[in-house]
């Protein structure tokens, strides 16, 4: 079983949508990260926790909200989709000590029309 | 502020040919620097890494040296695979605040062909 999950794999909304995207992982790792991935842009940092209390903007949180619900679990809420916000967006995890050494998750494309 | 610079793609090799993917990078202070790799339809995965000055990071045969001079960190390979076609992301590790953040390149598409 894959150490990172994410659900859904893919995902159409439309316009003004609430959206949920669920990561879990298997690996114990206190840090959790995600990001989007464009075309060109490469991987741009979103939101991360580095404990179920902690809780971090990214370079580009605006028109998201995370919650950690448990040490395994770090949702994605996009409140309102919109088109600019069609992605792929990935979870990862990693250890304190260790934050570059980061393990993704296999990724949510989200389609927003 | 930190920024990562890679070589524009696609890149496209016949196999057993030799890979280079520029990498260039500004930073504050001593940053380490990282290869990530994605496969087709998964998340991206550390290649390898270099924490100080003239390290070189290796795995897998590929290899790259940390540059402080050229401020570079070139990923290469001798004889490249049609296994080793995915996107390569060049990486480093900043401070942003109280944390430390990757900050990604924008990723080189290798395809190789057999």
């Amino acid at each position: 079983d894959a150490d990172v999950t994410q659900t859904p794999r893919n995902r159409i909304t439309k316009t003004g949508k609430r959206i949920m995207l669920e990561c879990s992982q298997t690996k114990g790792h206190d840090r959790m990260y995600w990001y989007r991935q464009d075309p060109g842009l490469g991987l741009r940092l979103i939101y991360y926790s580095f404990d179920v209390k902690d809780i971090n903007k990214g370079e580009i949180s605006d028109g998201y909200s995370v919650s950690r619900q448990a040490q395994a679990k770090f949702s994605l809420s996009l409140e309102s989709a919109i088109p600019n916000q069609t992605a792929l967006y990935f979870c990862a995890t990693s250890e304190p000590g260790t934050p570059s050494d980061q393990y993704f998750g296999p990724g949510t494309r989200l389609l927003v029309l | 502020g930190n920024s990562v610079t890679q070589m524009e793609g696609p890149v496209t090799l016949s196999e057993e040919a030799f890979l280079t993917i520029n990498c260039t990078y500004t930073a504050t202070g001593y940053p380490s620097l990282f290869w990530y790799v994605q496969y087709p339809g998964e998340g991206l995965q550390l290649l390898l890494k270099a924490t100080k000055a003239d390290d070189k990071g290796s795995n897998k045969g590929f290899e790259a040296t940390y540059r402080k001079e050229t401020t570079s960190f070139h990923l290469e390979k001798g004889s490249v695979q049609v296994s080793d076609s995915a996107v390569y992301f060049c990486a480093l590790l900043s401070f942003s605040g109280s944390a430390r953040q990757l900050t990604f390149g924008s990723g080189t598409q290798l395809t190789v062909l057999p």
